[in-house]
């Protein structure tokens, strides 16, 4: 199956740092590229989203970096609070299919 | 709106033994799916439904797991003989449909525990 790798495993911040999580994938059937924010005993819900003819998107403390050649787009957390604290998983749509195929997450805790 | 429904959330069955489970996607949803989240690990899509037919069943090990969307609306996975592995949460998403925007909508996920 094709993969979307992620990392890191885990993430500690304290208040307003600004974490980042990485991803990367080997496909170039990918046509679409969100971010997923899960918390406990609930399912993922889109946090924000990126297609690959845009190097940037924001969307309030939220900022998703696309470098299309390297294959590689990243999370991007402003002013972090402990309400962020949560599972963040990248992910990658095949085109055509919309497959959508999951990072192995993050778990991002933010301590005041 | 009502959000994806799951049911059970909770279910704990020793191996061998089966279990089933539901869901009601996103009114007029067409895609539906079925992941397959193990503790620690990114959701696995395990079947993908446009309307009552399968698009991808790729990831599903057949020997065990079946999955069935009558009439293109709810749906229901079932697993027989459970193995211990099986042990995870189930979650159950929708999209309005291929060509969307991209979003899929989760529902809360049913959690399995094999014994």
């Amino acid at each position: 199956q094709q993969q979307v790798k992620q990392s890191p495993q885990s993430l500690i911040v304290q208040k307003g740092g600004i974490p980042i999580i990485n991803c990367a994938y080997e496909n170039t059937a990918f046509d679409y590229f969100p971010w997923y924010q899960q918390f406990p005993g609930k399912g993922p819900a889109l946090l924000i989203a990126i297609r690959p003819d845009v190097s940037e998107k924001k969307e309030g403390r939220f900022t998703i970096s696309f470098n299309k050649s390297a294959k590689q787009f990243s999370l991007h957390i402003m002013d972090s609070q402990p309400g962020d604290s949560a599972t963040y998983f990248c992910a990658a749509r095949e085109r055509n299919t919309d497959k959508l195929i999951f990072g192995t997450g993050t778990r991002l805790q933010v301590f005041p | 709106e009502a959000g994806v429904a799951q049911s059970p959330r909770y279910k704990i069955i020793e191996k061998r033994q089966s279990v089933a489970f539901w869901c009601n996607p996103i009114s007029g949803h067409a895609t539906l799916y079925w992941y397959q989240q193990i503790l620690g690990q990114g959701p696995k899509l395990l079947i993908q439904f446009q309307n009552n037919g399968v698009v991808d069943d790729s990831q599903l090990p057949k020997d065990r797991f079946s999955a069935e969307r009558l009439k293109g609306v709810d749906s229901t996975l079932k697993i027989q003989p459970a193995k211990l592995e099986d042990s995870a949460v189930y979650l159950c998403a929708s999209s309005p449909g291929t060509g969307y925007s991209g979003e899929l909508f989760f529902g809360e996920g049913s959690r399995l525990t094999v014994l």
